[in-house]
This record gives structure tokens, sequence and C-alpha cells, in this order.
């Protein structure tokens, strides 16, 4: 079945330090999506990727959808402590209509 | 205000108890999903009901079980088949049941067991 791999699993950053998160899939994507999930609360929606190569951005936030469809990195440009939480990729398969989330990766900014 | 209500915030389960986990929704989405996160972990896929009167397995379903009998409300219950509940359970809901509809979460229930 389709599996995802999100890496790195935690990560510690000075305030005003950049920040990148990895998502690989094993198999081409019809699309995927990026949530943010702060300490004790909610995954909440962020961005959706569906074209090769696409690359979005959200003010201090860069998103890219890999040439192939099979991977995704988010990008935070000089982070902020507001930025701590944990971001998930999920991958949606055009076979299941479902969407697959990855492990995540913790974000802890020291100020 | 349109969102995703769940109740209760916290739950407590004793051995062999059946516990349901509610979920409501007034956004007018037609998919709903209930998810399982552990501490450190990803979501996992419990059910998930792509239209009223109708649900699927999704990948951790034993031990659980579901009904969708209205649009507006998908309730989990925790069965005593499951040996570890403890668990943050999130309710979840889109649009349509495709995968390039954002989801949108409720504030999850955190069951334990006594």
């Amino acid at each position: 079945g389709q599996q995802v791999m999100q890496i790195p699993q935690y990560q510690h950053v000075q305030e005003g330090e950049d920040f990148t998160t990895y998502c690989n899939s094993s198999t081409t994507l019809s699309n995927i999506q990026w949530y943010k999930q702060r300490p004790g609360g909610h995954p909440v929606f962020l961005i959706q990727l569906v074209k090769s190569g696409e690359v979005k951005k959200q003010k201090r936030l860069t998103f890219q959808f890999g040439e192939a469809k099979k991977n995704s990195s988010l990008h935070i440009t000089a982070t902020q402590t507001t930025d701590v939480g944990t971001y998930f990729c999920a991958l949606g398969s055009s076979n299941t209509g479902k969407l697959i989330f990855g492990q995540g990766t913790t974000l802890q900014v020291k100020p | 205000d349109g969102g995703i209500t769940q109740s209760p915030k916290y739950l407590f389960r004793k051995e062999g108890q059946n516990v349901t986990l509610s979920c409501e929704q007034n956004l007018n989405h037609d998919a709903m999903y209930w998810y399982r996160q552990d501490p450190g972990q990803g979501l996992r896929l419990i059910y998930y009901s792509q239209i009223v009167n109708d649900f699927q397995k999704g990948d951790i379903a034993e031990g659980y079980s579901v009904s969708r009998e209205k649009k507006e409300s998908f309730p989990l219950t925790v069965t005593s088949a499951q040996k570890n509940p403890t668990a943050f359970y999130l309710c979840a809901s889109s649009i349509t049941g495709v995968s390039n509809q954002p989801q949108h979460f409720g504030d999850g229930t955190r069951l334990s067991i006594l």
C-alpha cells in the first residue's frame, strides 16, 4: 500500500533560523496537503499542492511539490515562536479518495 | 459560526465498557472522518463516511464502530474489544469524500482508561 515518510521527526531551532520538513511518498500523488497542529490543538489545513513542480507561498512559508509528484517540502523562513507546532503532510490518492497523513515534524523554537 | 463540535473533551473508560464519542458538524459537509492520534504519532484513519447511511473502515477499524444516520452527526463507539483505547480522537469533515478537499477538524476527545 501507499507509504509516506516525513522527516525530520523533531526540529529545534533558534528564533530567526530557517526550518524545512520533507515528505516522501512511495507512489505518485494526485495532490498533497499540509496541516499544522499547535500543542494541545487540532490540525488546521494550510495549503494544497496539485501540479508537478508547484511552489506556493504564504508569508514566511514556502510549499513545494516535486516534479515527479512523489515528494513535497515546507520551508519556514526566519522562524518565530508562533511557528511552534507539528506540521503534517497528507497524501491524496486518486485510487482511494482518502488522505494518508505523515508522522509529522514537531518544531520547537527557542526565543 | 460553522464548525465541528466534539464532545466530551475528556473521557474515561472502565474495563469492559463501551463509550461513545460525539461529533457534530454544521458545515453541510457530505464526508466525515474519525482519526486516532497517539503521542508523537500521525493521524490514523479509523472510519470514514462519504454520505449519509454509508461508511467504510479505515486502517484501524477493529474495536470501533460508527453510524451515520444524519448528515450532521458521526458518532464513534469505542468498544470493549479495543484493548488499547487511550488516545486523542479527532473528527473531521470535508465538503465531499474526495482526497482533494481540505479536512476541517474538531477540537478532539482525549480518552483514557480508568
